[in-house]
């Protein structure tokens, strides 16, 4: 079935590093794929999202480019604060017969940065 | 817009018991999906309807589980029974419903089963 799939955690940084979460997604359909944020004791919340090849979604510092050729969708941040400290979802939509009308989620990757 | 609520946000029960969690939909949204997470993973898809209809059911939803949305706004998800392994957050989100939509999520209602 469809599938998405991050890069093994946690992830533990230094205030202002470099931040890349990588995310693979298995290519049936043509899905589209979102980043979402979890803090401790909260629901998700969106990050970016992009709907098609090449698309890239940016927020609040953060982007994913829609990667078709890879099937990755990898999170980037220039320079992470103590406040990007969270669980960090990459999810696939698509609408097929395996994957119905739904979303699906990678593992999470848990990061925490440091001052 | 005051986005998704579940209540209620925490739930203890002993096992066998059964329980209620309800879901308030962003105001229009026509879909309104049930996820579940356990911890240290992803949410997994349980079930979802447009406005009143129940489209989807996963193989995860057992026969103790049911969902409904009798007027296409609120949703319940009840689970008949609890046993051990339904301890999990149970998360909704809700869509407008025109295709590659986003989702938005509710705080979710943590299940704990004694």
């Amino acid at each position: 079935g469809d599938s998405v799939t991050q890069m093994e955690g946690p992830v533990t940084l230094s205030e202002e590093a470099f931040l890349t979460i990588n995310c693979t997604y298995t290519a049936t359909g043509y899905p589209s794929l979102f980043w979402y944020v979890q803090y401790p004791g909260e629901g998700l919340q969106l990050l970016l999202k992009a709907t098609k090849a090449d698309d890239k979604g940016s927020n609040k510092g953060f982007e994913a480019t829609y990667r078709k050729e890879t099937t990755s969708f990898h999170l980037e941040k220039g320079s992470v604060q103590v406040s990007d400290s969270a669980v960090y979802f990459c999810a696939r939509w698509g609408k097929s017969e395996t994957s119905g009308s739904r979303l699906t989620f990678g593992e999470g990757t848990q990061l925490t940065v440091n001052p | 817009d005051t986005g998704v609520s579940q209540n209620p946000r925490h739930k203890i029960t002993k096992r066998g018991q059964n329980v209620t969690f309800r879901c308030d939909p962003i105001s229009e949204h026509n879909r309104l999906y049930w996820y579940r997470q356990t911890l240290g993973q992803g949410p997994e898809f349980l079930t979802y309807f447009q406005n009143e209809a129940q489209l989807e059911k996963s193989r995860l939803l057992s026969d103790r589980f049911s969902a409904e949305r009798p007027k296409g706004s609120f949703s319940t998800l009840e689970i008949q029974r609890t046993e051990q392994g339904d301890s999990a957050m149970y998360l909704c989100a809700s869509s407008t419903g025109t295709g590659r939509e986003t989702q938005y999520f509710g705080p979710g209602t943590r299940l704990l089963v004694l």
